[in-house]
């Protein structure tokens, strides 16, 4: 079956300071790839997405890059601020109906 | 505004007492789904919906109930809840398979 694996957290980091967030899966067939962020107290909100193979996703200066060959999907920000204080999600579907398979979520906190 | 709408945001009830978690979307999504949020486990699946009248079980249904009566509408129901089923529960919908789902901010669940 489908599976994704994410780097433990809490991760804590000084504001400015680079972020990785280290994602592997295994899938059958072709999966998307997607990141979800979730602030405190609420839904998760989708923050890129990947669907093929080399396609990079990006959004309020988080990357991620979908490597088939490492099958990574692994999240970056150059520079994080102390509203990037979050939870994310790693996810993928290859469900013809969509059904999300998510990582065990990696709590990130940015102190000033 | 488009939205997922879950009520109530906090519950806390007793063992065996039936509950309906409603959930409803303005954007005239087919796919609608109900996750669960527990720490170190990520979501997963309880139900899902690609359509009115058609529902499926997702990884983890026992205990729970849904219907799908109407397109914007996807109640979930706790017949008989469980301590077990205290956690986090998250409802979702997309347009259609991989597309990014869009959630609700969730309903916190505790039965004693």
């Amino acid at each position: 079956g489908n599976s994704v694996t994410q780097m433990e957290g809490p991760v804590t980091l000084s504001e400015e300071a680079f972020l990785t967030i280290n994602c592997t899966y295994t899938a059958t067939g072709y999966p998307s790839l997607f990141w979800y962020v979730q602030y405190p107290g609420e839904g998760l909100q989708l923050l890129l997405k990947a669907t093929k193979a080399d396609d990079k996703g990006s959004n309020k200066g988080f990357e991620a890059t979908y490597r088939k060959e490492t099958t990574s999907f692994h999240l970056e920000k150059g520079s994080v601020q102390v509203s990037d204080s979050a939870v994310y999600f790693c996810a993928l579907t290859t469900d013809s109906w969509g059904k999300l398979q998510f990582g065990a979520g990696t709590q990130v906190v940015v102190t000033p | 505004e488009a939205q997922v709408t879950q009520n109530p945001r906090y519950l806390i009830t007793v063992t065996g007492k039936k509950l309906t978690v409603t959930c409803s979307q303005n954007m005239n999504h087919e796919y609608m789904s109900w996750y669960r949020q527990d720490p170190g486990l990520g979501l997963r699946q309880i139900y899902y919906s690609m359509n009115v009248e058609v529902t499926d079980k997702g990884d983890v249904p026992e205990g729970y109930k849904v219907s799908r009566k109407e397109k914007r509408n996807f109640p979930l129901i706790l017949e008989s809840p469980s301590p077990n089923q205290t956690s986090l529960y998250f409802c979702a919908s997309t347009l259609s398979p991989g597309q990014p789902q869009h959630f609700g901010d969730g309903t916190r669940l505790s039965i004693l």
